[in-house]
């Protein structure tokens, strides 16, 4: 069973549109990580989020933390071509331990 | 620039081999991870380590073993390489995750087992 469940799995869209990516658990997690991960490259770190519906923005790209600490959602706006890439999101496990989502591919089409 | 480095971005090796995949970083972080990312199933801990010569399980671990004999370095090994373990096997280091701190990865190496 996934701990973290990420939808769309896939999404295209065309350049200049916006787009939401969700992640969402039964669990309450202290704190949850978004990265982005590239072809061929290893994730990189985008945003963590801690308190109970928090909004963070990141130039074009906005994240929320649920209210009850068990679900995401990030926002693009105008979508670049560089902003092509895997989104994961992760959560704290317990342990030191970080339990990842199977990611949502995003591709921006010029 | 902090860094994790991992030895080779691509293996191809036979099936039965032993093989050792390495990654050092250099941010004095205690706590390094092996996952292994498939199509479809995501990134899965195979093991981690919190402390030198410290290691635990992680979600998947059959087959595999681990070495952390210094801080920077640790090291996946697969006992007796088979068709399953072909995979994108990526390296994590972190200060604490149970704060919500970053977690650094390599570039990550894909294996093909032939």
């Amino acid at each position: 069973t996934q701990l973290l469940e990420q939808s769309p799995q896939f999404l295209s869209i065309q350049e200049g549109e916006n787009l939401t990516v969700y992640c969402n658990s039964s669990s309450v997690f202290s704190s949850l990580q978004w990265y982005r991960q590239e072809p061929g490259e290893g994730p990189v770190l985008l945003v963590t989020v801690v308190t109970g519906g928090e909004v963070k923005k990141l130039k074009r790209l906005t994240f929320q933390f649920g209210d009850a600490r068990k679900d995401s959602s990030l926002h693009i706006t105008a979508a670049q071509p560089g902003d092509t890439g895997l989104y994961l999101c992760a959560g704290e496990k317990g342990n030191n331990r970080l339990a990842f989502g199977k990611g949502n591919q995003v591709v921006v089409i010029p | 620039d902090v860094k994790v480095t991992q030895s080779s971005r691509y293996l191809v090796k036979r099936t039965g081999e032993k093989v050792f995949l390495e990654c050092v970083q250099d941010m004095d972080h205690e706590n390094m991870f092996w996952y292994r990312q498939d199509p479809g199933l995501g990134l899965r801990l195979i093991y981690f380590s919190y402390d030198v010569k410290m290691k635990e399980k992680g979600d998947i671990p059959e087959g595999y073993s681990v070495s952390r004999e210094k801080k920077e370095r640790f090291s996946l090994i697969l006992e007796s390489a088979s068709t399953n373990q072909t995979s994108m096997y990526l390296c994590a280091s972190s200060l604490n995750p149970g704060l919500g701190t970053e977690a650094f990865f390599g570039q990550g190496t894909r294996l093909t087992v032939v």
